[in-house]
């Protein structure tokens, strides 16, 4: 079974609305790590943001927050205000505990295609 | 300065040849990684280096060879390669691998054609 699934190959929003990409996670460990990446063309991968399996706030960074709901093991990226720099893949990834079959390594999802429309 | 830095940027190398990547960090991590990605797939990891030890292979052909002569750099050494080992090649490092809230950051790639 995948641990993470990211249901949404590709999407389109218009400059400057927000646009919700979707994670879904799999895990029986308690300690665990989420994370969202994001990879232009050019083909670096620059992280975005982190949610810990403990934390109860949302993570935010700028215009990124992660809606995170654990019950549902849900962890989607928000992304406020859209640029056309936005335009790239997006990768949820998540590193499980010592219990956890990834062991601390970190397990990623298909990834996203977002495309921003001017 | 979360600077993960890789050369070369691109490299063509043919099937007889032995070339190397290179990587280096300078935020004082201790766990460094090498990840294979291929157009429209998620990274797939390599090798994973703890404290300049070798502690995961994920079951790689031996025709690459991973190096890490100090704790900021690591390299990766290419010899005999196939045509389907053209790919990009990550390099991530993060503070270690005992934790499951530590971010890795990762280096631009190098992207590797082979002919």
């Amino acid at each position: 079974a995948q641990k993470i699934t990211q249901t949404q190959p590709g999407m389109f929003v218009q400059e400057k609305e927000a646009v919700t990409l979707d994670c879904t996670y799999d895990t029986s460990d308690q300690s665990y790590g989420l994370f969202w990446y994001k990879q232009p063309s050019s083909g670096e991968m620059i992280f975005l943001i982190y949610q810990g399996s403990y934390d109860e706030q949302n993570a935010t960074e700028g215009r990124y927050s992660l809606n995170f709901q654990k019950a549902r093991k849900s962890a989607n990226l928000v992304i406020s205000a859209s640029q056309l720099g936005d335009s790239a893949m997006y990768f949820c990834a998540m590193r499980e505990g010592p219990s956890g079959a990834g062991s601390y390594q970190l397990t990623f999802g298909k990834g996203t295609k977002l495309s921003v429309i001017p | 300065d979360t600077e993960v830095t890789q050369t070369p940027k691109h490299l063509v190398m043919g099937m007889t040849n032995k070339k190397s990547l290179k990587c280096e960090q300078h935020m004082g991590h201790r766990a460094m990684y090498w990840y294979k990605q291929k157009a429209k797939k998620p990274p797939e990891l390599m090798f994973v280096y703890s404290y300049e030890k070798l502690s995961i292979n994920e079951s790689v052909p031996s025709r690459f060879s991973p190096e890490c002569p100090n704790s900021s750099l690591l390299n990766l050494h290419l010899h005999a390669l196939q045509p389907e080992d053209s790919a990009l090649y990550l390099c991530a490092s993060s503070q270690d691998t005992g934790n499951p809230y530590n971010e890795q950051f990762f280096g631009p790639g190098t992207r590797l054609t082979v002919l």
